[in-house]
C-alpha cells in the first residue's frame, strides 16, 4: 500500500532562516512524489512534484524538496522563510497501480515569525 | 481558484437528510476529483471521474455517490447524512490521469450535519 507520513503537526521558524518540512513515503515501486500548501479557506496549491532524475526539486514560491530514496524521503525545504509562507503544508504520493489515487499526508502547520 | 468553483460555500443540514454539493469547471478537464479533509487525516479520496458518465470509488466512498453529466460538473451527494461526514468537501481537476501537472482544488464546502 502507498502511504506518506508527515511526522510534525506543526513547524516554527523565524522569518529568514531555513525552512524544512518532513515527509516520508511507503511504496511499491518508484515514487511519484508531490508537495501543496494551503493557505487559510483556501484550496490546496500545487508546490513540486517529483517523478525520476535529478533528486533536488524546485518548485514555486522558491521552495525545493530533497529526494531521498535509502531514507524514503522527500522533505520540503526554503533557504529564507517568509511570513507569508505561513500555511499548511501537505505532501502526497500517487497509486503505483490507479494513478487517478494519491494519498495525503496529515499536513505540517509552518508558522513563521517574524 | 480559477476554473474551479464549488458551491455551497458553507451548508448545514440535519441527520438523514440527503446533501448534494456542486463542483463546476471552466477548464475542460476530463479527470475530476472529490477529496473530504479532516485533521488528522490530511485529504482523502471520495469518488473520481475520468469523464463523462465515468466515475470510480476512492477509499471513503461508503456513504457517497457522484455523478457527472457533463465535462465541466462533478455532482457529490450524501444518500443520508450522518454527523460522521461533517467535514470540508474539495473538489479538484486535472489535464491528466496521475496529476502530472499537479490538480487544481476548488475553495472547499464546509458541511456540518448536525
Amino acid at each position: 500500500a502507498q502511504s506518506v507520513a508527515q511526522p510534525e503537526d506543526q513547524v516554527n521558524v523565524a522569518e529568514g532562516n531555513p525552512l524544512t518540512v518532513k515527509c516520508t513515503y511507503s511504496v511499491s515501486g518508484n515514487p511519484y512524489l508531490f508537495w501543496y500548501v494551503q493557505y487559510p479557506n483556501r484550496g490546496l496549491q500545487f508546490l513540486l512534484k517529483y517523478i525520476t532524475g535529478d533528486n533536488l526539486v524546485k518548485g514555486s514560491y522558491g521552495f525545493e524538496a530533497e529526494f531521498n530514496k535509502s531514507q524514503t524521503s522527500f522533505h520540503l525545504k526554503k533557504p529564507s522563510a517568509l511570513v507569508s509562507d505561513s500555511a499548511l503544508y501537505f505532501c502526497a504520493v500517487r497509486d503505483h497501480y490507479n494513478f487517478n489515487k494519491f494519498y495525503f499526508g496529515s499536513g505540517t502547520k509552518l508558522n513563521v515569525k517574524p | 481558484d480559477a476554473g474551479i468553483t464549488q458551491s455551497p460555500r458553507h451548508k448545514v443540514t440535519e441527520t438523514g437528510t440527503p446533501v448534494t454539493l456542486r463542483c463546476h469547471q471552466t477548464e475542460n478537464h476530463r479527470y475530476m476529483y472529490w477529496y473530504r479533509q479532516d485533521p488528522g487525516h490530511g485529504l482523502r479520496l471520495i469518488h473520481y471521474s475520468y469523464g463523462v458518465k465515468d466515475t470510480d470509488k476512492g477509499e471513503v466512498s461508503d456513504g457517497y455517490s457522484v455523478s457527472r453529466s457533463k465535462t465541466e460538473d462533478f455532482l457529490l451527494t450524501l444518500e443520508s447524512a450522518t454527523s460522521s461526514q461533517t467535514s470540508v468537501y474539495f473538489c479538484a481537476i486535472s489535464e491528466s490521469a496521475g496529476g502530472k501537472y499537479g490538480y487544481t482544488f476548488g475553495s472547499g464546502t464546509r458541511l456540518t450535519v448536525v
